[in-house]
Parts: C-alpha cells; structure tokens; sequence
C-alpha cells in the first residue's frame, strides 16, 4: 500500500521567511496529492493540492510543486505570517473509487515575529 | 454551512464501557472516514464507507466498529474501549477522497481510563 513520509516533523522560522515542507509517496499510482493545515483545536483543512499532471501550483503565498519521476512533492510558503503557525499535512492517493488518503506524520510549523 | 459535525467534543469513559461517536455531514458526500491523530504517528485512517451500508476497514480498524445506515452520519463504535484508544478521533466526508477536498470535524478527544 502506499506510504508518505514527511519532513521536518517540526520547522521554525522568523516572520517574513520561507518555509518548505517534503514528501516523498511509495505508490507510483498515486495522482493526488493535497495539503491540510491544522490550527490549535480544530479539524485538518485543505489548503492546495495537486494532480499528477501539473508540475506546480500556486495561490498567493502558498505553492506546491511535484516530481513525478522521484515521487516526491513539496509545500512552499512564502513571506511567513504568524498566522502561518500550525501543523501541516501531505496525502497521498489514487484517484478510484475506495481508495483512501494516506497522510504524512505532519510538520508543527512554528513562525516567530 | 457545509460541516461535519462529530460529538461529543470530549469524553472521559473507563475501559470496557462501550461507547459511540456520532458523526454527520450535510453536504450529501458519499465518502465518510474516521482517522485517529496521535502524537508522532500524524492521522492514521481507521474505517471509512464509500456509501450506504458499505464499509471497510482502514489501516487500525482493530477495536473498532462503525455502521453507515443513513448517507449523512457515520458513527464510531467502542464495544469495549481500551487505555491504548485514548486518542483525538476526526470524522471526515469527501465526494471522493482520492479526487476532492476531504472536509474533517473538529474532532473529539478520548481518554479511556
């Protein structure tokens, strides 16, 4: 079955600066590769994803790019906010029915102003 | 509102006192999971159903039971709770997890004495 690992299990950076997060998936058949935040307290929440047929994607100070041939896939922020703080997933899955999201370990993203 | 709403939020309950978490989800999605989060082990999946009455055991299904008779909710059952099931329980809907955006509770926190 399919297997993420994640890294860093916890990242700290000053306000302003770029964060990276790393993932790399077992399952060549995976296709789908999403991001969830996590803030203190509450429930797991998408913030991008990914399809196997883009190379990168982008929203305002979040980016994800994937490598498809290595099997492995980054979350990019950039200009770091406070608000920024929180746990970070990666997933990965086959786009069929019954299959599941297979999440990464999670990276505790701490940014200090 | 789109929500998945799990209850209850907290609970305390000794070992063997079978207990349930309900789970329910207003945005007509076929898809429902139960994962646990624990600390250094990220969300590991536990059950998930693709319809109705149609179930399947995830990665830890072990001690664990859930029934899915009506689209909306998706209970989590403990027939017998143990010390090792202490952990932050999310419920999650999705149209298809491998393809969409999985929307998750906010969660509900066991401990089992």
């Amino acid at each position: 079955g399919e297997n993420v690992e994640q890294h860093p299990s916890t990242l700290s950076v000053q306000e302003g600066d770029s964060a990276v997060i790393k993932c790399t998936y077992s399952d060549s058949a995976s296709n789908y590769f999403p991001w969830y935040k996590q803030e203190l307290g509450k429930g797991p929440q998408l913030i991008i994803d990914i399809r196997s047929n883009v190379g990168e994607k982008k929203d305002q100070r979040i980016a994800v790019t994937l490598n498809k041939t290595a099997k492995h896939f980054s979350l990019h922020i950039t200009e770091t906010q406070p608000e920024d703080s929180a746990v970070y997933f990666c997933a990965a899955s086959r786009s069929q029915a019954g299959t599941a999201l297979i999440f990464g370990k999670g990276t505790t993203l701490s940014v200090s102003s | 509102e789109a929500q998945v709403t799990q209850n209850p939020r907290y609970l305390i309950t000794v070992t063997g006192k079978k207990l349930t978490v309900t789970c329910s989800q207003n945005m007509n999605h076929e898809y429902m999971s139960w994962y646990r989060q624990d600390p250094g082990l990220g969300l590991r999946q536990i059950y998930y159903s693709m319809n109705v009455e149609v179930t399947d055991k995830g990665d830890v299904p072990e001690g664990y039971k859930v029934s899915r008779k009506e689209k909306r909710n998706f209970p989590l059952i403990l027939e017998s709770p143990s010390p090792n099931q202490t952990s932050l329980y999310f419920c999650a809907s999705s149209w298809n997890f491998g393809h969409t955006e999985a929307f998750f509770g906010q969660g509900t926190r066991l401990t089992v004495v």
